[in-house]
């Protein structure tokens, strides 16, 4: 599996925006880019996947680099609820496990 | 809610025990994961079914066994537990790209 690298964790304050960097310098052209999120003792959230293109949800973003080595995941107005682990995964094919890493630990202060 | 339904939520063993856990995946998702959750390993990809049969094989112990039945459920077996053996199991289902998971099933082996 191809591997990323994210920071261990970042803060931001309550109702500003947040960006999540994740660097994925050995992706391959059919790789998946998803972010998943983890609330304690719960499992993890779906949160939005990408291949090529810029993908908004209701959720966030995820901003694609044109090279593909490196995304973002954007959290427009960030809440005490957006506090969790937030994990980025490369997956080869639809359907394909995905191999989770550390991930990295967001803290919203109010 | 995922829709990814586990059971049991909580179960209490001794060493040496077996225990068998239970999921439910959404309507219509084909394919199956677990994966483990310990606080000094992280999420742990075990197996995956896909439509019944093994589609992919993870860090599973050999005293660690799953299926997918026709009704595409799935069920984990651990048996000969071990203290090591607490932690968070998770369940996960799909049919596409995005993978679901359940609020898992806490495991304390005493």
């Amino acid at each position: 599996d191809a591997k990323t690298t994210q920071p261990n964790s970042m803060e931001s304050n309550e109702e500003e925006p947040v960006h999540l960097p994740c660097n994925h310098s050995t992706i391959s052209g059919t790789d998946y880019i998803h972010w998943y999120r983890q609330l304690p003792s719960q499992g993890p959230e779906y949160v939005i996947h990408g291949l090529t293109s810029n993908v908004n949800n209701r959720m966030a973003s995820l901003a694609i680099a044109e090279d593909r080595k490196s995304s973002t995941l954007i959290l427009h107005r960030a809440t005490l609820r957006d506090a969790a682990v937030y994990y980025c995964i490369l997956s080869e094919a639809s359907g394909s496990r995905l191999t989770f890493g550390e991930g990295t630990q967001l803290t919203v202060n109010p | 809610d995922s829709g990814v339904t586990q059971t049991p939520k909580h179960l209490i063993t001794a060493t040496g025990q077996r225990v068998t856990l239970r999921c439910s995946p959404r309507s219509g998702d084909l394919s199956v994961y677990w994966y483990q959750q310990s606080l000094d390993q992280g999420l742990q990809f075990l197996i995956q079914y896909y439509n019944g049969e093994e589609r992919a094989k993870g860090n599973i112990l050999e005293r660690f066994s799953a299926q997918q039945f026709p009704d595409l459920h799935s069920e984990l077996n651990l048996s000969s537990l071990e203290l090591g053996d607490s932690a968070l199991y998770f369940c996960a289902s799909s049919l596409g790209n995005t993978i679901y998971f359940g609020e898992g099933s806490w495991l304390t082996v005493v």
